[in-house]
């Protein structure tokens, strides 16, 4: 079965540095899909960034970008120039092959970000 | 463009009532998915509702159901309520199923189980 770790219950980060979130996952398809959400206070997940089994290059968004090592089977998240804006619950979730649009989900981890 | 909407947002049963929650995706999404978030067992895949099939099902037990209408809304109804039913219920739509297609979710409806 598909398994997504992160490692780090909890992280702080001062305004305007950058921040990396781990996550490690456990699967013996050869396609899959790892994907990065941002759960604020409100409880709402926002879609950050997405990347492909296959893909050949890390993904980037504006100020997120996925270190994809599929060797090692980590696909961490780096936050860049870190805004208060960014304190919130973060998951990483993948999605199993053959699965539709089921999300298999780590336990998250709270990032704080400091002034 | 409207975003995915869910109702009611808060919500409070008690133990052995049945209830229903309502997701509306975003319009031309066709896939629907339900999730179940508590502090205790995390984000758990519910079911995956696709022009009105069910795609795929967690694992709970039979008295979570859910489908899903031409309009492509989808609903959840959980029977016989029990304490652990307590949990935030978020639905995700997304135009597409078994791709890298991004998920859009809902604000969620908490639910209260007393």
């Amino acid at each position: 079965a598909q398994k997504i770790t992160q490692t780090q219950p909890g992280m702080f980060v001062q305004e305007k540095e950058a921040v990396t979130l781990d996550c490690t996952y456990d699967t013996s398809d050869p396609s899959y899909g790892l994907f990065w959400y941002k759960q604020p206070s409100s409880g709402e997940m926002i879609f950050l960034i997405y990347q492909g089994s296959y893909d050949q290059q890390n993904a980037t968004e504006g100020r997120y970008s996925l270190n994809f090592q599929k060797a090692r089977k980590s696909a961490n998240l780096v936050i860049s120039a870190s805004q208060l804006g960014d304190s919130a619950m973060y998951f990483c979730a993948m999605r199993e092959p053959l699965g539709g649009n089921k999300l298999v989900f780590g336990a998250g981890t709270i990032l704080r970000v400091k002034s | 463009k409207a975003g995915v909407t869910q109702t009611p947002r808060y919500l409070i049963k008690t133990r052995g009532q049945q209830v229903t929650l309502s997701c509306s995706p975003i319009s031309g999404h066709r896939s629907v998915s339900w999730y179940q978030q508590t502090p205790g067992q995390g984000l758990q895949f519910l079911f995956e509702y696709f022009s009105e099939t069910q795609r795929n099902k967690g694992n709970f037990p039979g008295r979570f159901s859910g489908r899903q209408f031409s309009n492509s809304r989808s609903e959840m109804n959980v029977s016989t309520l029990e304490l652990g039913d307590s949990a935030l219920y978020l639905c995700a739509s997304s135009a597409i199923t078994g791709t890298g297609a991004e998920q859009f979710f809902g604000p969620g409806t908490r639910l209260t189980v007393l």
